[in-house]
């Protein structure tokens, strides 16, 4: 059984500072991870994705990844009320076709 | 932009009924999705396809069926709907390629079955 694990919190920053999450998986093969945004009553929608080893970097959000210890992260620096969302770690394994598979989500609360 | 849409945003059915979910995608996306999301379980995949009638079970298919006849056409049924598929229903599609992944999903079907 192929797993993806997350911590479901919630998860309260203040605002303004470093949110980070936490993502697991089983399988060695896995070939791409991503991190979806899913505000309460709306569908998930891609922030950040990544491939390789090391960090990834997009405005105030920073996905790392670490393929020997199986975890990827996802870093959001000076985190406002308007990141308050449940966040999902997916993955995509390698061989066969593209099929996701997503973790259960951490719900962040950024505090004002 | 890419436009998933779903057919119904709310359905209540009764236990029994047969239950079809419809989802159609405008980009020419090889590869369709449906999964279901439940409080604290996450999305969890039912069916997938990645061509013209062709499918593939996922995670947990049990008491589903998907049909694709068209490319831009990814259909759910259930054939006699029980009250522990009430949950919200997301379909999604992507395109096949070495770089892809991003799911593209639907505004979701939510389900009650009384």
């Amino acid at each position: 059984q192929k797993e993806v694990e997350q911590n479901s919190g919630p998860l309260s920053v203040p605002e303004g500072a470093i949110a980070s999450l936490n993502c697991t998986y089983s399988d060695r093969g896995s070939q791409s991870f991503f991190w979806y945004r899913q505000y309460s009553g709306k569908s998930p929608e891609l922030i950040m994705f990544i491939y390789s080893n090391g960090d990834k970097e997009d405005g105030r959000f920073t996905a790392q990844l670490n393929k020997a210890s199986q975890y990827v992260s996802l870093l959001i620096r000076d985190s406002q009320p308007s990141d308050s969302a449940t966040y999902l770690c997916a993955v995509r394994y390698s061989g066969g076709y593209q099929k996701v598979t997503f973790g259960t989500g951490t719900k962040l609360q950024v505090i004002p | 932009d890419v436009k998933v849409t779903q057919s119904s945003r709310y359905l209540v059915k009764r236990t029994g009924e047969k239950v079809f979910l419809e989802c159609v995608q405008d980009m020419d996306h090889e590869n369709m999705f449906w999964y279901r999301q439940d409080p604290g379980l996450g999305l969890r995949l039912i069916y997938f396809s990645y061509d013209v009638k062709m499918k593939e079970k996922g995670d947990i298919p049990e008491g589903y069926s998907v049909s694709r006849e068209k490319k831009e056409r990814f259909s759910l049924i259930l054939e006699s709907a029980s009250t522990n598929q009430t949950s919200m229903y997301l379909c999604a599609s992507t395109p096949t390629g070495a770089n892809t992944g991003e799911l593209f999903f639907g505004e979701g079907s939510r389900l009650t079955v009384l």
